[in-house]
């Protein structure tokens, strides 16, 4: 089984619409992370969260909200999706050592028409 | 400036040549440097940590330069299997520590 795993693995919805993408990580890290990836553009942050009680917001998170339900889970909403999120989501998560670098889940990709 | 600067490419080789890509970085502070691969339409996964003396993996040589901020990479003796994006990745001290920076990645195609 995926260490990191998200749901839906593919999405269409539309304008207006709430919108909400799981992440659930099996790995035991405390820290997770949220991204977004257009072409041309790399991967940009959303928000992360270092523990349950600390949530911080990325580079555009303007639109988006979070919860961190529990060490395991990360969810990203859409409060109100528009066409501009169109775009591939990826869930991560890390522990906090010096060294240690993100492992990325499988990825959403989300319409929005 | 963005944290992490790459040039995009793309780079086309053919099976067996050395590929080279470089990175640089504007945060002295940085702390920690990675390569990740990623292949289209799938999640990044790390390729190989660089450290200040270098390191070796295979046909893959990473180098750092913390005078020049300056990251490498080396592929040799090239594959197909090896086309994909290549990203940098640093990771910087301070009150963000442990975020991660990444650079838009170089796409490397290798044809037979």
């Amino acid at each position: 089984d995926a260490d990191v795993t998200q749901t839906p693995r593919n999405r269409i919805t539309k304008t207006g619409k709430r919108i909400m993408l799981e992440c659930s990580q099996t790995k035991g890290h405390d820290r997770m992370y949220w991204y977004r990836q257009d072409p041309g553009l790399g991967l940009r942050l959303i928000y992360y969260s270092f523990d349950v009680k600390d949530i911080n917001k990325g580079e555009i998170s303007d639109g988006y909200s979070v919860s961190r339900q529990a060490q395991a889970k990360f969810s990203l909403s859409l409060e109100s999706a528009i066409p501009n999120q169109t775009a591939l989501y990826f869930c991560a998560t890390s522990r906090d050592g010096q060294y240690d670098t993100q492992y990325f889940g499988p990825g959403t990709r989300l319409t929005v028409l | 400036r963005k944290e992490v600067e790459q040039d995009p490419g793309p780079f086309n080789v053919p099976e067996g040549a050395t590929v080279a890509f470089n990175c640089t970085y504007s945060n002295s502070a940085s702390q920690s440097f990675f390569w990740y691969r990623q292949d289209c339409r799938k999640e990044p996964k790390l390729l190989m940590s660089v450290y200040s003396s270098g390191n070796e993996d295979g046909r893959f040589t990473a180098q750092l330069n913390r005078a020049s901020q300056y990251i490498s990479l080396l592929i040799r003796d090239s594959k197909l299997s090896d086309s994909a994006t290549y990203l940098c990745v640093v990771k910087n001290r301070g009150s963000t520590l442990g975020r991660l920076y990444f650079g838009r990645g170089t796409q490397l195609t290798v044809w037979p």
